[in-house]
């Protein structure tokens, strides 16, 4: 089993849609989950953070963790053709080690 | 978000030559880089840890005396590729680890071409 599992996609979504993204993790006590974004060719960009459960937003952006379920998703409001990337969920254990998932392929269609 | 530089972003170097890629976290101080390597439309492997003042930890599969990292300064992890090969090409991607927020930073990356 990985560590960190996500759809791959392709995910495609009509422009101001709203896009979720969701990954599962496998180690129970992990401490910190994020959300990075990828775009072609490009390296990651951090775009949120969560530690605790329930919601955090930033922005369009809203990242939800329930650590009970060991899920972390992450919502898209307002899609636009802009956010077309792909999105990598990570987590980091208590020893400072992160896990990436394999990431999901957003689309947003104009 | 802390800034992380990488030079060159790009490269290209004949087969068995040796290519240095250096890492600097900007605006603060890292005491642990990652360097991961990334294929066409493949995901992050990571490659090694790499903590300032000690030697790097590989992941499994990975040559050490290949894939020379040094941490020398809270500032700066470099990564050296030896007797690089046409297999070597890839996209090599640093980042910086803060503790407190605990929180990875990616440097913009570094896309080798060996021919």
């Amino acid at each position: 089993q990985k560590e960190v599992e996500q759809n791959s996609g392709p995910l495609s979504v009509p422009e101001g849609a709203i896009a979720s993204l969701n990954c599962t993790y496998s180690d129970r006590v992990s401490q910190s989950f994020f959300w990075y974004r990828q775009y072609s060719g490009k390296s990651p960009e951090l775009i949120m953070s969560i530690y605790s459960n329930g919601d955090k937003e930033d922005g369009r952006f809203t990242a939800q963790l329930n650590k009970a379920s060991q899920y972390v998703s992450l919502l898209i409001r307002d899609s636009q053709p802009s956010d077309s990337a792909t999105y990598l969920c990570a987590v980091r254990n208590t020893g400072n080690q992160f896990y990436f998932g394999t990431g999901t392929s957003l689309t947003v269609i104009p | 978000g802390a800034v992380v530089s990488q030079h060159p972003s790009w490269v290209i170097c004949k087969s068995g030559t040796s290519v240095k890629i250096e890492c600097r976290s900007l605006d603060f101080q890292a005491t642990t880089m990652f360097w991961y390597r990334q294929f066409p439309k493949q995901s992050l492997m990571l490659m090694a840890t790499s903590n300032e003042g000690s030697k790097a930890t590989y992941e499994q599969g990975v040559e050490k005396d290949k894939f020379l990292i040094n941490h020398a300064s809270l500032t700066l992890s470099t990564l050296t590729v030896t007797s690089a090969h046409p297999e070597d090409s890839s996209f090599y991607i640093c980042s910086s680890f803060t503790s407190g927020p605990y929180e990875q930073y990616f440097g913009p990356g570094t896309r080798l071409t060996v021919t």
